[in-house]
């Protein structure tokens, strides 16, 4: 299985700071990897797919980059609606693993 | 719009079977798959498993093939997710989404599974 290891765990920030969030593989998954943010008690909404495809509807303040092994999403300019904990997935092979999350709050 | 209609919530005893429903509405159900995924209150995502819904083709996460079936019925656009011999450690929220194969896309608000004596 493909694990996914995502850093920091948490993180806390500003509203207007940039803020980015790292995933990496433990083996090369091309750019298979998809976005997901969750607040507490909610259903995750997908955010990003192939690595930087922006879901509809997802403001461009979010971005995704990265190939291979090595990812990262940047909020842009954090707003309030942002604090929430964040994973990625991959979607090269079975099982599409996720990573552990990254929680990010207010400073 | 994109709806993924999810069965309410579930108390169960420890080796019993829970069956979860997902309705899906608002676009064409066979040209997707169903993912599965769970989640242990306070922990993070866990993929279950994914199915075709015009196929019925299925591919199960190892930990949970002995005991975990997806099923798609297309005359009613739902998808099931059924998990047997349940143990305490699947108290959960079970949450279905559509999978366009590059991800999700869209997701069902969740249905809690408590498994207690």
């Amino acid at each position: 299985d493909i694990q996914m290891t995502q850093s920091p765990s948490s993180l806390s920030a500003s509203v207007g700071d940039r803020v980015t969030i790292t995933c990496r593989a433990s083996q090369g998954i091309s750019n298979w990897l998809a976005w997901y943010q969750q607040k507490p008690e909610k259903a995750p909404k997908s955010l990003i797919y192939a690595t930087s495809s922006l879901q509809s509807g997802v403001p461009s303040r979010f971005s995704g980059s990265g190939s291979g092994t090595d990812f990262t999403l940047t909020i842009s300019s954090l707003q309030p609606e942002d604090f929430a904990t964040y994973y990625c997935q991959q979607y090269n092979s079975y099982p599409r693993t996720f990573g552990g999350g990254t929680k990010v709050e207010i400073k | 719009q994109v709806q993924l209609v999810q069965s309410g919530a579930e108390v169960k005893k420890p080796g019993a079977s829970v069956k979860v429903s997902c309705k899906a509405s608002g676009y064409s159900f066979t040209n997707y798959g169903i993912t599965w995924v769970r989640q242990v209150p306070g922990q993070g995502l866990e993929w279950m498993g994914w199915i075709s819904a015009s196929y019925g083709h299925t591919i199960y996460a190892q930990n949970l093939q002995d005991r975990l079936t997806l099923t798609t019925d297309t005359s009613t656009s739902t998808a099931y997710m059924e998990l047997r011999s349940l143990r305490s450690d699947d108290t959960a929220v079970y949450y279905c989404a559509r999978d366009r194969g590059t991800s999700v896309d869209s997701w069902g608000r969740g249905t809690l599974v408590t498994v207690s004596s």
